[in-house]
């Protein structure tokens, strides 16, 4: 099994559509959470962090569980500028573990 | 602007000679940092871990006597691509956090990437 695993894309949705990416990660002793993005041969960015709580920003919305060591990206009102490789990031401290990515394109 | 600084961006080599790839943190120190390597539509892929004044500790499938690396300093790591042959083309990525913590809370920061190409 990956450490970290994704949802294979790629996803192709209209603008305005809203999008969810899943991610489920192994090792239960990861202490932090991201999602990054990445543009086409460029480095990837942070797009947020990931708390226990679930955070929110704009039209972002990312979540944790623990229990079920999964985490979550739901993107609502797609924008073109969306489409991109989202990476989900698991942080045990000493190691970063990056998923596949999961590409999305955003289509007119 | 960038915190982690990358160089070069681009670099075209002969087969069988050496590169060497600078990631500098610009304004925190970094007891820490990862290389990564990202072939084409593939995903990044951590090569190893640098680790500031001991050896640095690489992942399973990575030549250590290959892809040499030096933490000489709380804010530079190296990467040295030894004898490079032309599976060695590829982006490679070097990351960094803030050891104090201060910059970013624990966030990654990355460098812009360098695209080595092996002729």
């Amino acid at each position: 099994r990956k450490e970290v695993e994704q949802d294979p894309g790629p996803f192709n949705v209209p603008e305005g559509a809203t999008v969810a990416f899943n991610c489920t990660y192994s090792n239960s002793a990861s202490q932090s959470f991201f999602w990054y993005r990445q543009d086409c041969r460029k480095e990837p960015k942070l797009l947020m962090s990931v708390y226990s709580s679930g955070n929110e920003d704009g039209r972002f919305t990312a979540q944790l569980n623990r229990a079920s060591q999964y985490i979550s990206l739901l993107i609502r009102d797609s924008k073109l500028s969306d489409s991109a490789t989202y990476l989900c990031v698991v942080d045990g401290g000493f190691k970063t573990i990056f998923g596949a990515g999961t590409r999305l394109f955003v289509k007119a | 602007g960038a915190v982690v600084s990358q160089h070069p961006s681009r670099v075209i080599c002969k087969s069988g000679t050496s590169v060497k790839i600078e990631c500098r943190s610009l304004d925190f120190q970094a007891t820490t940092m990862f290389w990564y390597r990202q072939f084409p539509k593939q995903s990044l892929m951590l090569m190893a871990t640098s680790n500031e004044g001991s050896k640095a500790t690489y992942e399973q499938g990575v030549e250590k006597d290959k892809f040499l690396i030096n933490h000489a300093s709380l804010t530079l790591s190296t990467l040295t691509v030894t004898s490079a042959h032309p599976e060695d083309s590829s982006f490679y990525i070097c990351s960094a956090r803030d050891s104090a913590g201060v910059r970013g809370g624990g966030e990654l920061f990355f460098g812009e990437g360098s695209r080595l190409t092996v002729l």
